[in-house]
């Protein structure tokens, strides 16, 4: 029974350029998270995600930042044009039917930013 | 907007000693839930608590609910290395739809 996957584990992006993250929730789950880690610091929650709806973004910066959840395939965080500041590591976590449930975290892509 | 702050941020422990981390909600939450992150590796559930003065144990960890439903804390009983890590509370506002992330306490256990 796969927990969540996330791929890549660790990327390198020169600035400017895009970033693409993917997760895979656990079967059965609907409901996927994303959140942003600076090193030595807290979870900061970015979007939440069902199936090919957004249901609060409000973590999310207005620009470069956008995130889906198709009906299928993985949930995707894109980063266009990215900055020194956007290196951090995102996780992604996936609950089975809504956020009072147990989040599951997948094991998280280290993003750099050269 | 809601707000959970974790104090102490950081804690060096000498092994066998306690360790308490304390959660506190600017909103009366719907259910607690605390998470533990290794160094290096991704957040894992350790439990969640829904009502109010709720007390749950596992093993050396004691976890507690507010009686106002806007407070928790986690109580480790003679720490080994092996419970280093950060650990986080998570709330989750009645009617809400997400949870907040508290800012997370860094234990650190010395041998």
């Amino acid at each position: 029974n796969a927990g969540v996957m996330q791929n890549p584990r660790h990327l390198v992006r020169r600035r400017g350029q895009e970033a693409r993250l993917r997760c895979s929730p656990m079967k059965g789950h609907s409901h996927v998270y994303w959140y942003r880690q600076l090193p030595e610091e807290g979870l900061k929650f970015m979007v939440y995600l069902q199936k090919e709806n957004i249901i609060d973004e409000s973590g999310m910066p207005k620009e470069r930042f956008s995130a889906e959840f198709p009906k299928e395939g993985p949930s995707i965080l894109r980063i266009q044009q990215v900055v020194r500041g956007d290196s951090a590591a995102y996780f992604c976590a996936s609950s089975p039917i809504r956020a009072e449930e147990t989040q599951y975290f997948g094991p998280g892509t280290r993003l750099l930013v050269l | 907007g809601q707000q959970v702050m974790q104090i102490p941020q950081y804690q060096h422990v000498q092994e066998g000693e306690d360790f308490t981390t304390y959660c506190n909600s600017s909103t009366t939450l719907s259910n607690i839930q605390w998470y533990k992150q290794r160094p290096g590796g991704h957040p894992v559930f350790l439990i969640q608590l829904v009502k109010s003065g709720e007390v749950k144990k596992q093993k050396r960890l004691t976890f507690q609910f507010g009686e106002a439903k806007k407070n928790s804390s986690l109580h480790i009983t003679a720490t080994q290395t092996t419970d280093v890590g950060t650990y986080f509370c998570a709330g989750l506002r009645i009617a809400g739809n997400m949870l907040t992330f508290g800012g997370g306490t860094r234990l650190m256990v010395k041998p």
